[in-house]
């Protein structure tokens, strides 16, 4: 299994809208609404902010949202904050009790 | 409060052997599957693998299935990772999570993780 493919880094000014792709195969992101997006600050542990596609547990922030479309889930955080800037990974069922995520994507927030 | 403590994590030589451990609080651990997730540089995260909340089933990653056991223990609330055979590419931060099922059996999500320890494969 390839792990989902993001793109390394994006960037945005505060204020802003950014978004990060997540694409997989017709296996995994294509076939489940199972996929969540991490977000990752070094030096903590990983926080999921969004599940199930488009949910958001309890606590996360409305500006946090996500879609998917065929093999590809999006990530898109609204009104950009020098604490966004983080390392945000998707993650994605892929069949036989098995989980993949992306390689991660580096967002700045300028 | 949900916490998850990982340790066990050192330097060890290539073939060599490793325990690692999660000790749970906070929640009722024996109701959760668990799972074991990794972090490299090159790689990013990576899910390694996961056991069902009474230890009936276990599910691990292709790269690891014959050198890594999990297991875990409900009435001290804690779960390892037995890792044999090590490997250089090996090395990354190991982070024991919280995993949240769909219908209580496809995985859906982590929803808690630990800060992570950190396993270091190399002569």
């Amino acid at each position: 299994q390839s792990a989902l493919t993001q793109p390394a880094s994006v960037s945005g000014s505060p204020g802003q809208s950014s978004t990060i792709s997540c694409t997989g195969t017709s296996s995994d992101v294509g076939a489940y609404k199972l996929v969540s997006w991490y977000r990752h600050h070094p030096g903590e542990a990983p926080t999921v902010i969004l599940y199930e596609v488009d949910k958001r547990p309890s606590g996360v922030s409305s500006r946090f949202s996500g879609s998917k479309s065929d093999n590809t889930a999006s990530l898109s955080i609204s009104g950009l904050r020098a604490d966004d800037e983080a390392h945000y990974y998707c993650s994605s069922y892929a069949g036989s009790d098995t989980v993949i995520f992306g390689g991660g994507t580096k967002l700045t927030v300028l | 409060e949900v916490q998850l403590v990982e340790s066990g994590g050192h330097l060890v030589q290539p073939g060599g052997s490793l325990r690692l451990s999660c000790a749970a609080s906070g929640f009722t651990f024996a109701s959760y599957w668990m799972s074991w997730v990794r972090q490299t540089p090159e790689m990013g995260l990576e899910w390694v693998a996961s056991v069902k909340h009474d230890g009936t089933e276990k599910y691990y990653v292709d790269f690891v299935k014959g050198r890594f056991t999990l297991s875990r223990d409900n009435a001290n609330n804690s779960v390892y990772l037995q890792m044999n055979r090590l490997r250089a590419e090996d090395t990354a931060v190991y982070y024991c999570v919280r995993d949240r099922r769909f219908l209580e059996t496809l995985p859906d999500y982590f929803d808690f993780w630990g800060q992570g320890t950190l396993v270091t494969v190399s002569s």
